[in-house]
């Protein structure tokens, strides 16, 4: 398995404000994934962050709104800017390990234990 | 593109009650199937995962049976407890330019009662 850590685990913002939540993982990976769980509704992947290179957003999320960083193997960030109450949800931060001496789809995907963000 | 629809909740079930949550899906090609858990206040845990058709998937008295003909996911139980009460998601990888990305169901929250 791997250990996923997000910081902080939970905040609250002011409108207009930025927030960037930091994602450890305990061993290298080269995919990370950052969702967005917006308040009873399902996951929604906001971008993929492979290190050095920039990060691939999905269909309605675009870099100025969640620039995100890669610096390392290790590690991955993710900025919630301009903030507005619509941004309210939980950030969950994402790896995809494949299982040793597996088929390429033999793959697991481990979750963090999210980011709980309320903009006021 | 890829979906995954799961059936409506919430449901309500009284301990050692039968549980089944539905979940089908759309997708090209041969997709793997996952269930995850999500309990109160916490992260998303991998419940159990099928790969191929035909594959069944079980977990802490959790089982699902990959149907390629209905393409479907169904997650069963055969006895819930109180501690079984949280989200449960249906998800789906379809592979190849999917990089990772997974397809996620709405989630159908499961509430277990003494």
């Amino acid at each position: 398995s791997a250990v996923i850590s997000q910081k902080p685990s939970r905040d609250i913002c002011q409108r207009g404000t930025s927030l960037t939540i930091q994602c450890q993982v305990d061993s290298q990976v080269t995919m990370m994934f950052w969702y967005r769980q917006q308040p009873g509704q399902s996951l929604t992947l906001i971008a993929t962050a492979n290190q050095g290179s920039e990060a691939t957003y999905e269909s309605g999320f675009v870099i100025d709104k969640f620039p995100i960083s890669r610096p390392n193997l290790t590690f991955s960030t993710l900025t919630v800017s301009n903030m507005s109450p619509e941004d309210s949800s939980i950030y969950l931060c994402s790896v995809r390990r494949l299982l040793a001496g597996g088929a390429s789809n033999t793959n697991e995907q481990f979750f963090g234990p999210g980011t709980r963000l309320t903009v006021l | 593109g890829d979906s995954v629809t799961q059936m409506e909740g919430p449901v309500t079930l009284s301990e050692e009650a039968f549980l089944t949550i539905n979940c089908t899906y759309t997708a090209t090609g041969y997709p793997s199937l996952f269930w995850y858990v999500q309990y109160p206040g916490e992260g998303l845990q991998l419940l159990l995962k099928a790969t191929k058709a035909d594959d069944k998937g079980s977990n802490k008295g959790f089982e699902a049976t990959y149907r390629k003909e209905t393409t479907s996911f169904h997650l069963e139980k055969g006895s819930v407890q109180v501690s079984d009460s949280a989200v449960y998601f249906c998800a789906l990888y379809a592979g190849g330019t999917s990089y990772g990305k997974l397809t996620f169901g709405q989630g159908t929250i499961l509430t277990v009662h003494p």
